[in-house]
């Protein structure tokens, strides 16, 4: 079984900011670990995503994140951010070897707030 | 992008209303997924389907249901819609050996 952490359901702050959403996981198994990004009354849209390979995984939306295998953490970070990126993130992982048939476990979700 | 599509998007309906999510996807994908989204929390998975006349019961129990008589179509019913039943519903879908689920835009329910 797998599980998800968001540390900070809410994070404000201003245009251009740096920004930093943090996500801790834990399993039994290796994982695959995605981003998806919540537009208000919209559905989910994947930001990136980590299968294998480097570490540094880079996204849509100048998003990228970096996978810390001995830390069990995916953090999502941008170096400035707008105030079209509003919006709720969530962390989620599955299973890589496809037990549980890939099924996603998502974390609470952050809610990104820009202000100008 | 996907393509993947949810109708209605948004529904208020009175209490005992038997109702129907539909959702359609055009990419081929055999898995499709149901997930329950309330206001400020993670989404939950309620049923999911591997192929056509395939489905499961997920995560969270539900007292919906769901058919799969076509690859592209996974609709949800609830027989009598409750006030514990509003929420938002997520439809979703994955191709054969990806990784990457892919999420319609949702439908909005509350149930008065």
């Amino acid at each position: 079984a797998q599980s998800v952490t968001q540390l900070d359901s809410q994070v404000p702050v201003f245009e251009e900011a740096p920004v930093e959403l943090r996500c801790n996981y834990s399993s039994s198994v290796s994982v695959y670990l995605f981003w998806y990004v919540q537009y208000p009354n919209q559905g989910l849209q994947l930001l990136l995503k980590y299968l294998s390979g480097s570490t540094l995984v880079k996204g849509i939306n100048g998003f990228e994140a970096e996978f810390n295998k001995s830390q069990t953490s995916f953090h999502l970070r941008k170096p400035s951010v707008h105030i079209s990126d509003t919006a709720e993130y969530f962390c989620a992982v599955s299973d890589r070897s496809g037990g549980s048939n890939y099924k996603l476990t998502f974390g609470k979700g952050t809610l990104l707030t820009v202000n100008p | 992008e996907a393509d993947i599509y949810q109708t209605p998007r948004y529904l208020v309906i009175g209490t005992g209303k038997k109702i129907t999510l539909e959702c359609s996807q055009t990419m081929g994908h055999d898995k499709m997924y149901w997930y329950q989204q309330d206001p400020g929390m993670e989404l939950h998975l309620i049923h999911y389907s591997y192929g056509v006349n395939s489905t499961e019961k997920g995560d969270l129990s539900s007292e919906s249901t769901v058919s799969r008589i076509r690859t592209e179509h996974f609709p949800l019913t609830l027989e009598s819609a409750r006030p514990s039943h509003t929420s938002q519903y997520l439809c979703a879908s994955r191709g054969q050996g990806g990784e990457t689920q892919y999420f319609g835009p949702g439908t909005r329910l509350l149930v008065l």
